[in-house]
């Protein structure tokens, strides 16, 4: 079965860099979840996007910002990267409210900046 | 912002031993409780989703229940083996289309 593909699968920045990453959702998925897990901590939500519209928003910093296009792919652009930047980033997709949203997870794209 | 609370924080069990865990969550507004698993360097496998009160679900050795009226649901896993070792995370929602806010999750090492 089709899996939610993330790329880069890793990626090595310097500070002050930009950075995207891309999210390829299950198809007929029409939302993605953006999440990011620090060392040592839990996931935690960036943003949402549901038919191509921000649906939610978490702690995504101001220096970031994402879309979902038209083939509902996703991609997290990153500014200004700063060392706390460094983390593992999630992306989940679902279809909308079958069953309940189940949300279906990426490999990740883990960030490391230098 | 839901509040989500899960016991034990970590759990070490001889290959063979049953366990179970709990996930305690505000039982106002309750969509659905969502069970994930989460291996090292892997991303979270979806387990089960939960949404009426009394509900039970079942995977192989794992299964769960789910009391939405005092807010918590409970994962059991029969008989561990090495291969359940993992932190296992739940997560609740109180509406559709919502992003998961996990628990701080169980993490469990079973021994052989």
């Amino acid at each position: 079965a089709a899996g939610v593909i993330q790329s880069p699968r890793h990626l090595i920045k310097e500070k002050r860099e930009t950075a995207t990453l891309k999210c390829y959702p299950i198809p007929r998925h029409d939302t993605v979840y953006w999440y990011q897990q620090g060392p040592g901590q839990d996931p935690q939500f960036l943003i949402s996007f549901y038919e191509k519209m921000q649906s939610d928003k978490g702690s995504i910093p101001d220096r970031f910002s994402a879309q979902q296009f038209s083939d509902y792919h996703s991609e997290l652009n990153m500014s200004s990267l700063e060392l706390g930047d460094s983390a593992l980033y999630f992306c989940a997709s679902s279809p909308r409210d079958h069953p309940r949203d189940t949300q279906y997870f990426g490999p990740g794209t883990r960030l490391t900046v230098l | 912002i839901l509040n989500v609370e899960q016991s034990p924080q970590s759990l070490h069990v001889q290959e063979g031993d049953s366990t179970n865990f709990t996930c305690s969550f505000p039982s106002s507004n309750f969509y659905a409780l969502h069970w994930y698993r989460w291996e090292t360097a892997k991303s979270p496998e979806a387990l089960f989703v939960m949404t009426l009160n009394g509900d039970e679900k079942k995977k192989g050795r794992i299964s769960a229940t789910l009391n939405t009226k005092e807010g918590y649901s409970y994962l059991y896993i029969k008989g561990s083996q090495p291969e359940d070792s993992a932190t296992y995370l739940c997560a609740p929602a109180n509406q559709a289309g919502t992003a998961l806010i996990f628990g701080k999750g169980t993490t469990l090492s079973v021994s052989s």
